[in-house]
């Protein structure tokens, strides 16, 4: 079974300053890998994903994240963090079973101070 | 526009009180889920179905029901709500065939007192 990593349950960074969301997977075949974002009140979006095209994926708002095989991970990151960035992270892993189950991380809340 | 429409978003009930939570998509895609967001866990699935009549367990489906009798609606019962069923609940369906991707309603947050 897919299982989903997400180290920190909650991170603070200041603003400008560089984001480092951290996830690793474990699947039993290639997956594919999403970056999902969720705002205070609000559903989830999709910030990214990764579906063995390029192993570097740009996303939204300046994010983007690598594929790493060898290190089972896929960790976020953004170079200069926005107020505007503060929300919860998902990091999901989908084996495109017949149940298109996506398997979540537990979520990363990033804080962004002044 | 694509949408997925959950009613209703907030609900307060007592425990075992019967409710439904629903789920209506404009894609006139086969393919529905449900979620359920709790702090540390992340989203786990509950039910999927693949088409109308056809439904499955997800990997948290005790104490819940599902139906699937339009390819538009996904409606999720709850028979007899228990308090640890408080949870934010999320419907969704795929962008796209094959893609793994989920689009996703924009939750529903259930207390069950």
């Amino acid at each position: 079974a897919q299982s989903v990593t997400q180290l920190g349950s909650h991170v603070s960074v200041s603003e400008g300053a560089l984001v480092l969301l951290r996830c690793n997977y474990s699947s039993s075949v290639p997956p594919y890998l999403f970056w999902y974002v969720q705002y205070p009140n609000q559903g989830l979006q999709l910030l990214l994903k990764y579906t063995s095209a390029a192993t570097l994926v740009k996303g939204i708002n300046g994010f983007e994240a690598e594929f790493k095989k060898s290190e089972t991970s896929f960790h976020l990151t953004k170079p200069s963090a926005h107020m505007s960035d503060a929300a919860e992270y998902f990091c999901a892993v989908s084996e495109l079973t017949a149940g298109n189950m996506l398997t979540f991380g537990g979520g990363t809340r990033l804080m962004v101070k002044p | 526009e694509a949408q997925v429409t959950q009613n209703p978003r907030y609900l307060i009930t007592v425990t075992g009180k019967k409710l439904t939570v629903t789920c209506s998509q404009n894609m006139n895609h086969e393919y529905m889920s449900w979620y359920r967001q709790d702090p540390g866990l992340g989203l786990r699935q509950i039910y999927y179905s693949m088409n109308v009549e056809v439904t499955d367990k997800g990997d948290v489906p005790e104490g819940y029901k599902v139906s699937r009798k339009e390819k538009r609606n996904f409606p999720l019962i709850l028979e007899s709500p228990s308090p640890n069923q408080t949870s934010l609940y999320f419907c969704a369906t795929p962008v796209g065939l094959d893609t793994g991707e989920l689009f996703f309603g924009e939750g529903s947050r259930l207390t069950v007192l």
